[in-house]
């Protein structure tokens, strides 16, 4: 398998812009999972879906961050508009079934908001 | 909310020295995970423990689930160069579809 995969991989924006994140689970995984890692905060869950439905936003930040998963081979994190503030690598991590199961990583989209 | 406690933050150890890092959290777990992530890298799986007091062992690296399912230790054996990342232990509740991370340590090793 291909594992998760995610694009962009790198992305510099400006302030004030949409930025779109992408990923495609490990097929076959139900859970689906986003994170942002800082230096500061640390790996925070921002949102989970299972089976395709969102179950737990609340580490979403704030109303400028959304994320939808149309399927079960793709999903999205949206963020407009962009702040420095949300510079930070975002990991998207999927797992199949079954409580405690193994949560494989994308390699992460690291962006940097100017 | 689960609270999950992670020690130390950092560590600096010469190599061939041992490490331990140390997860705890606030309430009876069902698993916990541990993961590894390299400098400029991902979160990578390393092993999952079960059952009480279970002990594991991964070459030079050993891992241990408390009697309680409270807390978990990480320890590496004659560190090398190559275990350097940053090292999260995963807490997993029943029925939780989530996981909850530590705080992670982070190891270096000097040459």
């Amino acid at each position: 398998d291909a594992g998760v995969i995610q694009s962009p991989r790198h992305e510099v924006t400006e302030m004030g812009q949409e930025v779109t994140l992408r990923c495609k689970p490990i097929s076959g995984h139900d859970y689906l999972f986003w994170y942002r890692q800082t230096m500061m905060r640390g790996l925070e869950l921002l949102i989970y879906f299972n089976n395709n439905v969102p179950i737990d936003d609340s580490g979403m930040p704030e109303d400028r961050f959304s994320a939808k998963m149309p399927n079960a081979s793709f999903s999205t994190l949206k963020i407009q508009p962009s702040e420095p503030r949300d510079s930070a690598v975002y990991f998207c991590a999927s797992r199949p079934q079954g409580l405690g199961n193994t949560i494989y990583f994308g390699e992460g989209s690291w962006l940097t908001v100017v | 909310g689960q609270q999950v406690m992670q020690i130390p933050q950092y560590q600096h150890v010469q190599e061939g020295e041992d490490f331990t890092t140390y997860c705890n959290s606030s309430t009876t777990l069902s698993n916990i995970q541990w993961y590894k992530q390299r400098p400029g890298g991902h979160p990578v799986f390393l092993i999952q423990l079960v059952k009480s007091g279970e002990v594991k062992k991964q070459k030079r690296l050993t891992f241990q689930f408390g009697e309680a399912k409270k807390n978990s230790s990480l320890h590496i054996t004659a560190t090398q160069t190559t275990d350097v990342g940053t090292y999260f232990c995963a807490l997993h509740r029943t029925n939780a579809g989530k996981s909850t991370f530590g705080d992670g340590t982070t190891l270096t090793v000097k040459p």
